[in-house]
């Protein structure tokens, strides 16, 4: 059972335009929330967090918001360019998780000229 | 600082092999874990450890064993490989719960 569900494989937007990727969640424990990126044949590498306490953190182009309510989160990347093109994992966990993340499926994102 | 390092990058087990996939931090991160990635799955977490000689399971820890002697170091065993173990493993490391996860360059293990 996926708490953590990333609905879109596969997301094309066109360089300078806005990238809005989805994430929805089920555990309602869930208070900490990430996204990670991934490029081909690289680890996964940290892109933005945001606490359960906020609705929003911004990070230079990268802004990813919370509607609790909703249990939904969503990442803006504003301009996006070449280089954002990869997979963008969202990532969960719960005060009492020691760490341990719930992943969604990701969203392939790419930037096209 | 070289993060988080793993071995081999690539590996082709037959089924019934046993290996080792290894895994170290230099960060003296006291949280480890080990995740799999597999298409359309997301990463799955598999074991993990709040410290040195403590482990628990994760998701999906069945055909995995971990030890943690050392802060550094963290071993995934699999003790007899089959086909469904074919994945592309991730070993992360972190220094608390609400810090980001430190991730390793992973390894490709194809189990035939």
């Amino acid at each position: 059972d996926q708490q953590v569900k990333q609905n879109s494989p596969s997301l094309s937007v066109q360089e300078g335009r806005i990238s809005i990727l989805n994430c929805d969640y089920t555990n309602s424990m869930f208070d900490y929330f990430l996204w990670y990126k991934k490029y081909p044949a690289e680890g996964p590498t940290f892109l933005i967090s945001i606490s359960s306490i906020k609705d929003k953190n911004e990070d230079g182009r990268f802004t990813v918001f919370l509607n609790k309510s909703a249990k939904h989160l969503s990442l803006h990347i504003v301009p996006s360019q070449p280089g954002d093109s990869a997979v963008y994992f969202c990532a969960a966990s719960a005060t009492d998780s020691w760490g341990k993340l719930q992943f969604g499926a990701g969203t392939q994102v790419v930037v096209t000229p | 600082n070289a993060g988080v390092t793993q071995t081999p990058k690539f590996q082709v087990l037959k089924t019934g092999q046993s290996m080792t996939l290894q895994c170290a931090q230099d960060m003296n991160h006291e949280y480890m874990s080990w995740y799999r990635q597999d298409p359309g799955m997301g990463l799955r977490l598999i074991h993990y450890s709040v410290g040195a000689g403590i482990t628990d399971q994760g998701e999906v820890p069945n055909g995995y064993n971990v030890s943690r002697s050392t802060t550094e170091d963290f071993p995934l065993r699999l003790l007899s490989a089959a086909p469904s173990q074919t994945s592309v493993y991730f070993c992360a490391s972190t220094a608390s719960s609400y810090n980001e996860q430190f991730f390793g360059p992973g390894t490709r293990l194809t189990v035939l």
